[in-house]
């Protein structure tokens, strides 16, 4: 049974449109992550929670914001979309701190047309 | 990234040969992970390491943190271990290296 759930797995979404990138985690864990990676690119981070609040944030747009409505959630909403948006997102997640260990989502595969 | 360098940047190896990937960190961390994303794109956990050794199948790998750097060794590799290994540290942020590309032939 997968542990960190993101939908949906595909997302077709047209240019200038907004979508919600869904995260849910049932591994107890009270850090979340958000990561971004390109066709063939390593992982880019995105975004850092812990206990539902934000602690770190390397997205230089504000058409990505995250949402936190449960501490087991982290979802990413992603405003006008642009074609160069499509990218494969990964939630991840783990106990709150560093060197502790990181499990991820299997990745909601946006594409913007 | 630069906080994480990994060598070879790919790799193509006969099925049933072995090789050792390397992960050099340019940041102190006491832990290490390694992970293989797989053709289908799915990250997978293999290791999360302290200082040490630990081995699981014919995968194998150490992390030296006095010097900074760790193995991932693969002994008789088959097809199915193809894909592209990333090793990773945890220091508030996940820093990733930028992977090695496996390609098993047959």
């Amino acid at each position: 049974d997968p542990k960190i759930i993101q939908k949906p797995k595909y997302l077709v979404a047209v240019t200038g449109s907004e979508k919600i990138l869904i995260c849910e985690q049932y591994l107890g864990h009270n850090a979340m992550y958000w990561y971004r990676q390109s066709a063939k690119k390593p992982l880019e981070f995105m975004f850092s929670y812990s206990y539902q609040k934000l602690m770190d944030n390397q997205t230089a747009s504000s058409r990505f914001q995250p949402q936190s409505s449960k501490k087991n959630h982290l979802d990413l909403q992603i405003t006008a979309l642009k074609p160069d948006d499509s990218a494969t997102y990964f939630c991840a997640s783990s106990q709150e701190g560093t060197d502790t260990e990181v499990f991820f989502g299997k990745g909601t595969r946006l594409t913007v047309v | 990234g630069d906080q994480v360098k990994q060598s070879p940047s790919a790799l193509s190896l006969q099925e049933g040969t072995n090789s050792a990937l390397r992960c050099n960190f340019s940041i102190a961390t006491t832990t290490v992970q390694w992970f293989l994303q797989n053709p289908r794109g799915s990250l997978m956990n293999l290791f999360y390491l302290v200082p040490g050794t630990k081995e699981n199948g014919r995968l194998k790998s150490t992390f030296n943190s006095k010097e900074s750097y760790s193995t991932l060794h693969i002994r008789d590799a088959q097809l199915e271990d193809s894909g592209t290994y990333f090793c990773a540290l945890n220091n508030n942020r996940i820093f990733f290296g930028d992977g090695t590309q496996l390609v098993v032939k047959p």
